[in-house]
């Protein structure tokens, strides 16, 4: 079946550190990967994705590639700001009639310390 | 969130009684999702609705609960006969549209406590 796993949490740095977030998955087929950010209270936010090995998915300053060879979606950042603190998940999707759901890493918490 | 309703955002319920849990997608998407949140984990997939039919309902516990999405109004999941380990945020999500068919846009939830 398909899974994602994810770096363990809580997660916390200072302000301006560079942030890693380890993701890995297995999957049958061809999935696209995302990473979702959820606030505090909120729902989940796409925050990235991609579709096929080697892209690129970029937003906000977040930065994740799909590494097929690796079976990797790893996220990152350069300089986290205490506005990042909340929970990212990695999540995987293949679309197969009738079997088209996305599949979530258990999140990681991120906090920001100024 | 693409317009994606939940509502109610909180619901509180005492063990036995029913949760219903509401979905109102923006006008035009027709395939609704419902995933589950529980304490400090991930979301997990529960079912898959399109108007008027059941796409995939593999994670939906065999007992007490159910989803619809009927040709009119929103899409409902009930939860009869609620425990405490029914305690969780729902989600429901709904598949974006224009070409982009494997992002998925998610309502705020619903926050359920069951006391």
């Amino acid at each position: 079946g398909n899974s994602v796993t994810q770096m363990e949490g809580p997660v916390t740095l200072s302000e301006e550190a560079f942030l890693t977030i380890n993701c890995t998955y297995t999957a049958t087929g061809y999935p696209s990967l995302f990473w979702y950010v959820q606030y505090p209270g909120e729902g989940l936010q796409l925050l990235l994705k991609a579709t096929k090995a080697d892209d690129k998915g970029s937003n906000k300053g977040f930065e994740a590639t799909y590494r097929k060879e690796t079976t990797s979606f790893h996220l990152e950042k350069g300089s986290v700001q205490v506005s990042d603190s909340a929970v990212y998940f990695c999540a995987l999707f293949i679309s197969n009639f009738g079997n088209e759901k996305l599949t979530f890493g258990t999140g990681t918490r991120l906090t920001i310390i100024p | 969130n693409a317009g994606v309703m939940q509502n109610p955002r909180h619901l509180v319920r005492r063990r036995g009684q029913e949760a219903r849990l509401r979905c109102s997608p923006m006008k035009g998407h027709s395939h609704v999702y419902w995933y589950r949140q529980l304490p400090e984990e991930g979301l997990k997939f529960m079912v898959y609705l399109q108007k008027e039919n059941i796409i995939d309902e593999s994670g939906m516990p065999k007992e007490r609960f159910s989803a619809e999405f009927p040709k009119e109004g929103p899409s409902i999941l009930r939860i009869q006969q609620v425990v405490r380990g029914d305690s969780a945020a729902y989600f429901c999500a709904v598949q974006a549209s224009g070409g982009t068919y494997n992002e998925q846009f998610f309502g705020p939830g619903t926050r359920l406590t069951v006391l």
